[in-house]
């Protein structure tokens, strides 16, 4: 059973540029969510879709945003990014209403 | 606001020997706690939860301990084995608001020969 796929795992973007990350959930699995690691935040929650609605969503700016379709795969974008924004960005997958998430392997942003 | 917090940056166990990670918590909404394990350039691995219906859950090597009346979850690993050095966080999640994982800052484990 293929794990959560997140795409690409590297990414070097300049300042002010836009960027789009992907994300397979596991299947079946109808829930997706996002997290950002950063060194001096930790993991720090984006938001969660569920059937292609956004459930929730965490304390980040506008310029964070994502979408779910109908097969379930997720993107998130960042716009106008900026050095800060460089980290490693998590996505996370789970059946239904389920609580244990499994998470990919992570896109790994670098901002210049 | 830290809600979630591990007072314990990292943690050295000699091979075999007990380790206990600890975590604190501040909100009395969170009903639900997990337990990952994360090596570096990796997402976290689940690796056990508990529900505050219950004040121990056990897997394997792995044994979580809740004391709900001190907010505090602790993961214990008998025997330790080198594979398990990683960093390890602790989360939480507040039924009713979503399936958000609000995570501590973790803690290296270090398991020596």
């Amino acid at each position: 059973k293929a794990g959560v796929t997140q795409t690409p795992r590297y990414l070097i973007k300049t300042r002010g540029q836009q960027v789009t990350l992907s994300c397979s959930p596991i299947s079946g699995h109808r829930s997706v969510s996002w997290y950002q690691q950063t060194p001096g935040q930790g993991l720090q929650f984006l938001f969660e879709y569920f059937s292609e609605t956004q459930r929730n969503k965490g304390n980040f700016p506008g310029r964070f945003s994502g979408r779910q379709f109908s097969n379930s795969r997720s993107e998130m974008n960042v716009s106008t990014l900026e050095l800060g924004d460089s980290a490693l960005y998590l996505c996370a997958s789970s059946f239904g209403a389920g609580r244990v998430y499994t998470f990919g392997s992570g896109t790994r942003l670098t901002v210049v | 606001d830290q809600q979630v917090k591990q007072n314990s940056p990292s943690l050295s166990v000699q091979e075999g020997r007990i380790s206990i990670l600890n975590c604190d918590y501040t909100n009395s909404m969170f009903d639900y706690f997990l337990w990952y394990k994360k090596y570096p350039a990796e997402g976290p691995t689940f690796l056990i939860s508990i529900s505050s219906i219950k004040d121990k859950n056990e897997d394997g090597r792995f044994t979580v301990f809740l004391n709900k009346s001190a907010k505090h979850l602790s993961l214990h690993i008998v025997p330790s084995q080198p594979g398990d050095s990683a960093v390890y966080f602790c989360a939480a999640i507040a039924t009713g608001g979503g399936n958000k994982l609000t995570f501590g800052t973790g803690t290296q484990l270090k398991v020596e020969l």
